[in-house]
């Protein structure tokens, strides 16, 4: 069984760009959750998403959003990119079924502001 | 609000000696469940355990043991017998009541096993 996958792998963006960050889940897993994991910051929650509707979203200003596709797919985007937006974008995936919340990672994405 | 705290930043050990790294948790909900993430050099989070707060049996696997007291608010993880595979930034995390939810790490303690 596939495991949740991300790209790209590495994107370089220049301040003020938009980036836009891809997930894809473990089949039959509906809900995606993003998490930041700057320096020194350890691993921040972003957003949720479930069956196509954000469910939550963490202490992040509005120009960080996303989206789920029919599919349960998803996507990230930042827009007005600051240096601090440096960071390691982690994708995660979770069961609708389980009770637990154990979640599913993936590779993740980093992104490097210049 | 829940919170998760590993005070470790950094263990350094000798291959094959035991190391355990803590975890401390808060949270108001009488259920909850816990779990360990290991983060090896390359990135990905590794899911290694979960814990529901109904559930103190410790459990051993392979090398691997758990102890959760809820009398202390500790999620413990110890490794036996370390080896150079095991360095890794280690994460215990947290997620109040049933149901998916956002995780609350910890802020990850790196373990650096020398040969």
């Amino acid at each position: 069984e596939a495991g949740v996958t991300q790209s790209p792998t590495h994107l370089i963006k220049t301040r003020g760009q938009q980036a836009t960050l891809r997930c894809s889940p473990i089949s039959g897993h509906t809900s995606v959750y993003w998490y930041q994991q700057a320096l020194g910051l350890g691993l921040q929650f972003l957003l949720w998403y479930d069956e196509g509707e954000e469910r939550n979203r963490g202490n992040f200003p509005p120009r960080f959003s996303g989206r789920q596709f029919p599919n349960y797919s998803s996507e990230l985007n930042v827009n007005a990119l600051e240096l601090e937006d440096s960071a390691l974008y982690l994708c995660a995936s979770s069961f609708s079924g389980s009770s637990y919340n154990e979640q599913f990672f993936g590779p993740g994405t980093r992104l490097t502001v210049l | 609000a829940q919170k998760v705290t590993q005070a470790q930043t950094e263990i350094s050990v000798v291959e094959k000696e035991d190391v355990t790294l803590d975890c401390v948790y808060e949270t108001r909900d009488t259920t909850y469940y816990l779990f360990w993430y290991k983060q090896p050099p390359s990135g990905e989070l590794v899911f290694l355990i979960r814990r529901n707060s109904f559930d103190e049996q410790n459990e051993i696997s392979g090398r691997y043991s758990w102890n959760f007291q809820k009398s202390t608010s500790s999620f413990n993880f110890t490794i036996t017998a370390s080896q150079v595979v095991d360095s890794a930034v280690y994460f215990c995390a947290l997620s109040e009541g049933t149901g998916r939810r956002a995780l609350t790490f910890g802020s990850g303690t790196r373990l650096q096993v020398q040969p």
